[in-house]
């Protein structure tokens, strides 16, 4: 049963407008969720992370939100940029599990 | 060289043959880590290391063997696959404080014929 739920599977949004990839989870246990960003025949990268005891973090066009009640993770990238096309993963963790979402391909059109 | 690196980046084996997967790091890191990737499906954590020393396995057949020489290398050794371990297998590192933070290899795309 998967943890970590991605269900959108591809997004597309015009240059400039904000583009919001969202991320639901099962386990209250979580103690970080992290956004991976993928391009093709490159492995992930780190992007931005948030504690459980936060509700928001902020880095430059990237903000990661929180909402424990809702089980619920969303990333805002704003103005999106061509070069944001990519496949973005949302993880959570608690201790040494990690657990991932199945990917949101991202397609922002110049 | 900089960051995660990963060889082969291919690879295809037959299910009698025995292969080992590489991956080195040059961050610095102090834990490593193994995920299987299959179509589809989300990154799976197989093995975590931790200053050299297992401190995670999930379950993982015992086809998979891991091996951690250092706290820059890390191998997989392969032996009677399955045509279902077919997958892109990936490495990544972090500090062992800072385990929510993982760089990742560019992966190992694999076929198990």
């Amino acid at each position: 049963d998967q943890q970590v739920k991605q269900n959108s599977p591809s997004l597309s949004v015009q240059e400039g407008r904000i583009s919001i990839l969202n991320c639901d989870y099962t386990n209250s246990m979580f103690d970080y969720f992290l956004w991976y960003k993928k391009y093709p025949a490159e492995g992930p990268t780190f992007l931005i992370s948030i504690s459980s005891i936060k509700d928001k973090n902020e880095d430059g066009r990237f903000t990661v939100f929180l909402n424990k009640s809702a089980k619920h993770l969303s990333l805002h990238i704003v103005p999106s940029q061509p070069g944001d096309s990519a496949v973005y993963f949302c993880a959570s963790t608690a201790g040494n599990q990690f657990y991932f979402g199945t990917g949101t391909s991202l397609t922002v059109i110049p | 060289e900089t960051g995660v690196t990963q060889t082969p980046r291919h690879l295809v084996m037959g299910m009698t043959n025995k292969k080992s997967l590489k991956c080195e790091q040059h961050l610095g890191h102090n834990a490593m880590y193994w995920y299987k990737q299959s179509a589809k499906k989300p990154l799976e954590l197989m093995f975590v290391y931790n200053f050299k020393e297992q401190t995670e396995n999930n379950s993982v057949p015992s086809r998979f063997s891991p091996e951690c020489p250092n706290s820059s290398h890390l191998f997989l050794h392969l032996h009677t696959l399955q045509p279902e371990d077919s997958a892109l297998y990936l490495c990544a590192s972090s500090q062992v404080e800072r385990m929510e933070t993982q760089y990742f290899g560019p992966g190992t795309r694999l076929l198990v014929l």
